[in-house]
């Protein structure tokens, strides 16, 4: 059974841009969140899908968006890219509200 | 989302208990607490969670006081491989609205 898998491994960006990553779910797992990590900080929480649906958000700017897909998989984009969202962005998923469980992650850079 | 407080960084020797708390004063009553380890810029990796009752599985024992405004992680027997950055959240479950609101963790070292 596969876990989360996300997808690139690394991106390298300049200010300005737009950047789309990508997030496949555990096998049975409908509920995808997406997570920002910075350098020596704990992971801060974007927003919640389910059901194709945003359901919940972080303190995070509308540069922020995602999209869930049918197949439970989701895409985080951001747009606009600020040299603070240099960061390594988590995707956690879950069956429902229960146990998230967490991919690799994407490192961006945005120089 | 409660929060939790935890100490910055603890070390430990290889071989033996590693004991992690963690304060959760502000708990509700429909909150787990749920134990993360992040090794290295990877991934979060779960490791336990339980509500009231002390939870065992083949990572690690979960105590929480029966206040539950703390708990503590243990480790039973260290290794070199469990050196981590170890994360303790409180969050509903059961709802589609479980958020993790992380911390800083704590820096465990295991030492040779």
């Amino acid at each position: 059974d596969a876990g989360v898998t996300q997808s690139p491994t690394h991106l390298i960006k300049t200010r300005g841009q737009q950047v789309t990553l990508r997030c496949s779910p555990k096998s049975g797992h409908d509920t995808v969140s997406w997570y920002q990590q910075a350098l020596g900080q704990g992971p801060q929480f974007i927003f919640q899908y389910y059901e194709e649906e945003e359901r919940q958000r972080g303190n995070f700017p509308d540069r922020f968006s995602g999209h869930q897909f049918p197949n439970y998989s989701s895409e985080l984009n951001v747009n606009a890219l600020l040299l603070g969202d240099s960061a390594l962005y988590l995707c956690a998923s879950s069956p429902g509200g229960q146990t998230q469980y967490f991919g690799p992650g994407t490192r961006l850079l945005v120089l | 989302d409660a929060k939790t407080t935890q100490p910055p960084s603890m070390d430990c020797a290889e071989g033996r208990a590693a004991n992690l708390p963690c304060n959760h004063s502000t708990i509700s009553g429909n909150e787990y607490v749920y134990w993360y380890r992040q090794i290295h810029s990877q991934g979060p990796q779960y490791i336990i969670h339980g509500l009231k009752n002390n939870e065992t599985n083949e990572m690690a024992s979960l105590i929480i006081t029966e206040d539950r405004k703390s708990s503590t992680l243990i480790l039973p027997h260290a290794t070199l491989r469990d050196t981590a950055v170890y994360y303790c959240i409180v969050r509903v479950a059961n709802t589609n609205a479980g958020k993790s609101t992380f911390g800083d963790g704590t820096t465990l070292t295991v030492k040779p």
